[in-house]
């Protein structure tokens, strides 16, 4: 198994530009979730999807957008983005619900100029 | 709105040394508070205590819940430098199973 994949691991943007960071896992989990971690800050959900078809914001939705039309993918989109989404992102799944074992994504270190 | 805050932000010990990492919280309708350890990647799960597990062990280390305290202490024992790592501390609300509150860590860094 893969586990949890997150493509890509480094991207620089610049601001109103717009574009997805993948997420996709293969060990057939329904809960599905996005985090973002800024110095000191811990990890703060975005938002987080609990099966096909089913998503729903988290603690800091705004400026991004997400879809699950797969038990497998489950990409962010960042609408156009700005400095303070300047983070490292992680994407996460588990079996059934987020305090199930988290298995996390390598991380995706996006910049926004 | 859940709240859960860490401390120390910062630690520094010499290997061998025992530490302490406190995690406080306040929730409503707690259900599970979680430990992970991130070294310069992603997190890994370390522990999760409810109700009905308020201890858990597993080599040198080991995690209590207080819940009439609303905290949670993880201790290293006979630390090592492989134990240098920012621990997050999280906890789940009753009706919110899709969510966790985290807090900021504790980056623990041990020398040698």
């Amino acid at each position: 198994n893969a586990g949890v994949t997150q493509t890509p691991k480094f991207q620089v943007l610049k601001t109103g530009q717009s574009m997805t960071l993948q997420c996709a896992q293969d060990m057939n989990h329904e809960y599905m979730s996005w985090y973002r971690q800024d110095p000191g800050m811990g990890l703060r959900l975005i938002h987080y999807s609990v099966g096909a078809g089913i998503t729903d914001q988290g603690e800091v939705p705004n400026g991004y957008n997400v879809s699950r039309s797969t038990t497998e993918d489950f990409p962010l989109r960042l609408l156009s983005a700005a400095p303070s989404q300047t983070s490292v992102y992680f994407c996460a799944s588990s079996y059934g619900r987020a305090s199930d074992t988290q298995y996390f994504g390598p991380g995706t270190r996006l910049t926004v100029l | 709105e859940d709240k859960v805050v860490q401390s120390p932000l910062s630690l520094v010990v010499h290997e061998g040394d025992t530490v302490t990492l406190n995690c406080s919280y306040e929730v409503t309708n707690f259900r599970s508070l979680l430990w992970y350890k991130q070294e310069k990647k992603a997190p890994t799960f370390l522990f999760m205590l409810t109700s009905s597990g308020i201890e858990k062990k597993s080599g040198r280390l080991s995690s209590i819940l207080d819940k009439k305290e609303l905290f949670s202490i993880l201790n290293i024992t006979a630390t090592q430098t492989g134990d240098s790592a920012v621990y997050l501390c999280a906890v789940e609300a009753a009706g919110s199973n899709y969510k966790l509150t985290f807090g900021k860590g504790t980056l623990l860094t041990v020398n040698p």
